[in-house]
């Protein structure tokens, strides 16, 4: 079965940091481009970045919102990937989903096929 | 204020054959392919259309995908009381460089 399961979350101060994992099974991950899509409360969808595969060239990509403070990583070696939030505001508070990606080089084609149940992120003094 | 615009809110009984809009512009829905989630609060969302009109597997034949020019829609033949969910398009946007998501339609089947 293929899965994932999003760890880390939890209550943080503005300015500190937090990181998230996501734990995968079922699946080839290194192949695999990996995410991150957030849903602030009652708010819509947000993509928040991605990693490529290692076999491609590892590049990572960020929402404007996020860039410069949030980064994407993994660790092939045990399916995991991870997300290192970095001087956090009170309006990144959102449930973090960590997504499998379907993607080709210039993004013509950009999907999320396989959803993990998410995990809170709330920041607050 | 989302780059995709979609209805906030629709309704339909079941039955119905329903659609839900999607509209984008050049840099987008224009030259990127089209995918729709399903997301039913406190659950995981749901790839329902990917590559503007694919279903995969699992996804009932009731729901299909389409795209024209810098719109897109998603429709679904005999509406079913299941259904009642927040609806996502999505995107690459070329100009942002980074994924889009339209605002969400909540769907209620009266």
């Amino acid at each position: 079965e293929v899965r994932l399961v999003e760890s880390g979350g939890g209550l943080v101060q503005p300015g500190r940091s937090l990181r998230l994992s996501c734990t995968a099974s079922g699946f080839a991950f290194g192949e695999y481009v990996m995410g991150w899509v957030r849903q602030a409360p009652g708010k819509g969808l947000e993509w928040v970045g991605s990693i490529r595969s290692y076999g491609h060239d590892g590049a990572t990509e960020d929402a404007a919102s996020v860039k410069g403070r949030f980064t994407v990583s993994r660790d092939d070696s045990k399916s995991i990937a991870f997300l290192q939030m970095n001087s956090l505001k009170m309006e990144d508070t959102a449930v973090y989903y960590c997504v499998r990606v379907r993607s080709d080089s210039i993004h013509y084609y950009y999907y999320m096929d396989v959803w993990g149940i998410g995990t809170t992120v709330t920041v607050s003094s | 204020q989302s780059v995709l615009t979609q209805p906030p809110s629709a309704s339909g009984t079941p039955g119905q054959r329903f659609s839900i809009s999607c509209s984008g512009s050049s840099s987008n829905i224009g030259v990127n392919t089209v995918n729709w989630y399903q997301h039913l609060p406190g659950t995981a969302p749901r790839l329902l259309i990917y590559s503007n009109n694919q279903r995969p597997s699992g996804v009932p034949g009731r729901f299909s995908g389409s795209k024209s020019g810098t719109s897109a829609s998603l429709a679904i033949s005999g509406l079913q009381s299941e259904d009642e969910a927040d609806y996502y398009c999505a995107t690459w946007d070329a100009s942002l460089n980074g994924q889009v998501f339209g605002g969400g339609t909540k769907l209620t089947v009266l």
